[in-house]
């Protein structure tokens, strides 16, 4: 696709169940991050995957996170038993890796955990 | 020591102004700079990028960078109320092309 897309671009979802967030990168780009942005507030790093390397999870805020890359192109972030606190808006960026490579982010997908 | 530091404003500077963003980081090694600027409710949107010292321009945009300072800023020329919004500063690892973010500065350019 001509950028990155993000679905669905909001989710609303009851405390305590799972909930998929789902990023399709630019065609060809490496390099995937996940952020969290609550209101008002800066980017908060979740992952990070740079083609087969081991992705650095180190932003990851508890174990009910996890997020995967199949096939070094789409990239699932689940969110296990979700709670109030996990209301935020989810970005997604890629770039084509490597040091002097510029990142594009999706539009996000804003979750609602009533 | 955050590893990039920005002001967080909020930085309010007339129409027709220069705005003057500067940036901040720890890496000594690092060799990519980025500028995004994000308006509330959306999302990151890319503005300059710069790897070399010195300045590169880009229309009403330059982006400033100093190494051996470790600084790196973002003027703005002739600014206008549309520029108003939160300017974030990124700067690629070294080591394993990791991107880290400040916390932004909020520009608000008043008519």
């Amino acid at each position: 696709g001509a950028g990155v897309s993000q679905s669905p671009s909001n989710k609303v979802t009851e405390k305590g169940k799972d909930v998929e967030l789902r990023c399709d990168p630019i065609s060809g780009h490496t390099a995937l991050y996940w952020y969290r942005q609550s209101l008002g507030q800066g980017l908060e790093f979740l992952i990070y995957f740079q083609g087969n390397s081991a992705p650095d999870k180190s932003g990851l805020p508890s174990d009910r996170f996890s997020a995967e890359r199949t096939g070094g192109s789409v990239s699932t972030l689940t969110i296990q038993r979700t709670q109030q606190e996990d209301s935020a808006v989810y970005l997604c960026a890629s770039s084509l890796g490597g040091g002097y490579t510029e990142a594009f982010f999706g539009q996000g997908t804003r979750l609602t955990v009533v | 020591q955050k590893e990039v530091e920005q002001n967080s404003g909020p930085l309010s500077v007339p129409e027709g102004a220069i705005a003057s963003l500067n940036c901040t980081y720890s890496d000594r090694v690092s060799q990519s700079f980025f500028w995004y600027r994000q308006y509330s409710g959306k999302s990151p949107e890319l503005i300059m990028s710069i790897y070399s010292n010195g300045d590169k321009e880009d229309g009403r945009f330059t982006a400033q960078l100093n190494k051996a300072s470790q600084y790196v800023s973002l003027l703005i020329r002739d600014s206008q109320p549309s520029d108003s919004a939160t300017y974030l500063c990124a700067v690629k690892k070294d080591s394993n092309y990791q991107l880290i973010w400040g916390a932004g500065t909020k520009l608000i350019i008043k008519p």
